[in-house]
Parts: structure tokens; C-alpha cells; sequence
């Protein structure tokens, strides 16, 4: 099994819905992240948690919200999905910040 | 200057031919560094850690210039296996907190047979 997993794989949406991407850990990392992924860009901090009462806002928060359930699970909300939020998601952990270890992403399109 | 540039190619070459590719970095601060592997829609994925002037892992060898500030990776006798884009990776050294790192846009290798 894979130690870091993400539902939905992929998902399509409308303008204006209510939107939670998951995301769960296995490796017992305290740290997690958020990013997001456009073609041609690199990678985008949207949010990170170091523990569960433990989070913080990234370079690109605006529109994104995050709860951090446990050590394992950490979920990234969009609470009104707009179309320039279409892009590629990524979760990540780490055990000290540098070496991160991926999810294997979930694609959002907003129409 | 932003905070890593990588030339983002896309470097087209033949099978067993050697190839470099260039990071540069802003923080002089930074004291350790990483280069990811991403192939087409998939996770990044950890392919070497650079902490000192360099490392060697087979085929692969990264090389940090901290006077210059720029980290190269390089591959020798390149394989179709190897086309992929390759991320530099830089830890955000702040006051409080070294747990951020800043990702390069990226740098895409294609292998030709």
C-alpha cells in the first residue's frame, strides 16, 4: 500500500462548490503540506501543518482552507471553487521538512 | 532574482549521451539541497540530497557551487528511463523555521532512442 494517499484522483466541478481533497499518511510524519501544481510552474505552498494544532498559511492561501484530523489526515477545502483553482494537487510529509514524499495527486477542474 | 531558476529546456538527447542542467538560488543561507524526479502527471520523487560540495549516486552526480550559488545535476550515459523533469529543491530559511522548502519550476529531460 501506498504510504501516502489522496481521494479523490480526480474530480470535476462547478463555480461556487463546496470542494475537500483528502489526504492520509501511513510513514508517522508530523509534517504535512499542501500544494498545488500548474503546467509550467513548479510547485506552490498552500498550506503546511508541523502537528495537529500546529498550521500555517503558505504563499497561495487565498480561497483554500485546511483541518488537520490527526497525524495521519489532512484535508484541503475549497470553499467556493472558482475556474482558475483548476490545477494539479499534491499532499506531501516529512519527518523534517526537507525530504518530502508525495501523494499521488488529484486533479480538480473547475467549469 | 527569483528564489530558484532552473532552465526549463526541454533538453532532447540521445541514449548514452551525458547531460547537465543548472539551478540557481537566491538564499545564501541555504545549506542543504535536494533535486526530485517528477515524470508526466505523477508525485515528485526524491532522487538525490546534496548537504556538502557534492554527491554520487551512479549514473547521477550533483554538484553545489555556494560561492556562485547554483547546484548542477548531471547524468552520464543517459537512459530512456530517465526522461522526466527534474525539480531543484531549496530549503526556506527563515528566522523561526527551516521546515519549508521552495520547489523550481523544473527542468525537462527527454531521452531519444
Amino acid at each position: 500500500d501506498a504510504d501516502v494517499t489522496q481521494t479523490p484522483r480526480n474530480r470535476i466541478t462547478k463555480t461556487g462548490k463546496r470542494i475537500m481533497l483528502e489526504c492520509s499518511q501511513t510513514k508517522g510524519h508530523d509534517r504535512m503540506y499542501w500544494y498545488r501544481q500548474d503546467p509550467g510552474l513548479g510547485l506552490q505552498l498552500i498550506y503546511y501543518s508541523f502537528d495537529v494544532k500546529d498550521i500555517n498559511k503558505g504563499e497561495i492561501s487565498d480561497g483554500y482552507s485546511v483541518s488537520r484530523q490527526a497525524q495521519a489526515k489532512f484535508s484541503l477545502s475549497l470553499e467556493s471553487a472558482i475556474p482558475n483553482q483548476t490545477a494539479l494537487y499534491f499532499c506531501a510529509t516529512s519527518a523534517d521538512g526537507y525530504e518530502q514524499y508525495f501523494g499521488p495527486g488529484t486533479r480538480l477542474t473547475v467549469t | 532574482r527569483k528564489e530558484v531558476e532552473q532552465d526549463p529546456g526541454p533538453f532532447n538527447v540521445p541514449e548514452g549521451a551525458t547531460v547537465a542542467f543548472n539551478c540557481t538560488y537566491s538564499n545564501s543561507a541555504s545549506q542543504s539541497f535536494f533535486w526530485y524526479r517528477q515524470d508526466c502527471r505523477k508525485e515528485p520523487k526524491l532522487l538525490m540530497s546534496v548537504y556538502s560540495s557534492g554527491n554520487e549516486d551512479g549514473r547521477f552526480t550533483a554538484q553545489l557551487n555556494r560561492a556562485s550559488q547554483y547546484i548542477s545535476l548531471l547524468i552520464r550515459d543517459s537512459k530512456l528511463s530517465d526522461s522526466a523533469t527534474y525539480l531543484c529543491v531549496v530549503p526556506e530559511v527563515e528566522k523561526t523555521s527551516y521546515d519549508k522548502v521552495i520547489f523550481g519550476p523544473g527542468t525537462s529531460l527527454s531521452v531519444i532512442p
